[in-house]
């Protein structure tokens, strides 16, 4: 079956460090793969979208990878501030049809 | 500007009762989605929409309808609600064309006794 998982449901790190989260998927062959923030009682607010055929994508503080033969991407927050504490959602388009499939999230924290 | 409204933001039902969740978007967006939300489960499509007019079922569609008769609005409706469908309801939007950002909105919390 299909199935996307992330790497812990929890993630404690120190302010300043950088943090990494893991998305790896089985049984698909996304064109695209999406990450999202989600606040609690929010929904979830849209990061940085990465294509198939790029590496690597940053945004300020935001860096995204994607390896499509480990079937995995992943997503660095530099210099992590409280501020960033939230869940971070991976989500893959199969085929740029804008269908998305979402992986469980991971929760972060950054503590001060 | 409001983005994505989703109405109402909570509401408890009885087994076998009908309701009727609203979306409304004012960017102009084509494509309109209603998503599920569960513990341990993620975020799972049950319907969405490429345009005014259409819908199309997603990964979780039985027991749901919708409808999308104007541009801005995605309703999505239970006929006979069931305590399986407790859940987090979320509504997003996108421009269309292409893997885009979703815009969503806040949710609507539906306990269902």
């Amino acid at each position: 079956s299909q199935k996307i998982e992330q790497n812990s449901e929890a993630l404690n790190i120190q302010e300043g460090k950088t943090a990494t989260l893991t998305c790896n998927y089985t049984n698909y062959s996304p064109a695209y793969l999406q990450w999202y923030r989600q606040d609690p009682g929010r929904g979830p607010v849209f990061l940085l979208l990465i294509r198939e055929n790029e590496k690597e994508k940053r945004k300020e503080r935001l860096k995204v990878t994607f390896d499509t033969t480990l079937k995995q991407s992943l997503f660095h927050i530099t210099a992590s501030q409280p501020a960033d504490s939230a869940t971070y959602l991976c989500a893959l388009d199969l085929t740029g049809a804008n269908n998305l499939f979402f992986g469980t999230g991971t929760r972060l924290t950054v503590i001060p | 500007n409001a983005g994505v409204t989703q109405t109402p933001k909570f509401r408890v039902l009885k087994t076998g009762q009908s309701m009727t969740l609203l979306c409304a978007q004012d960017m102009n967006h084509e494509y309109m989605y209603w998503y599920r939300q569960d513990p341990g489960m993620g975020l799972r499509l049950i319907h969405y929409s490429v345009g005014e007019g259409t819908t199309a079922k997603g990964e979780v569609p039985d027991g749901y309808n919708v409808s999308r008769l104007k541009k801005q609005n995605f309703l999505l409706g239970l006929e006979s609600a069931a305590p399986s469908q407790t859940s987090v309801y979320f509504c997003a939007s996108s421009p269309g064309t292409g893997s885009q950002p979703q815009h969503f909105g806040d949710g609507t919390r539906l306990s269902i006794l």
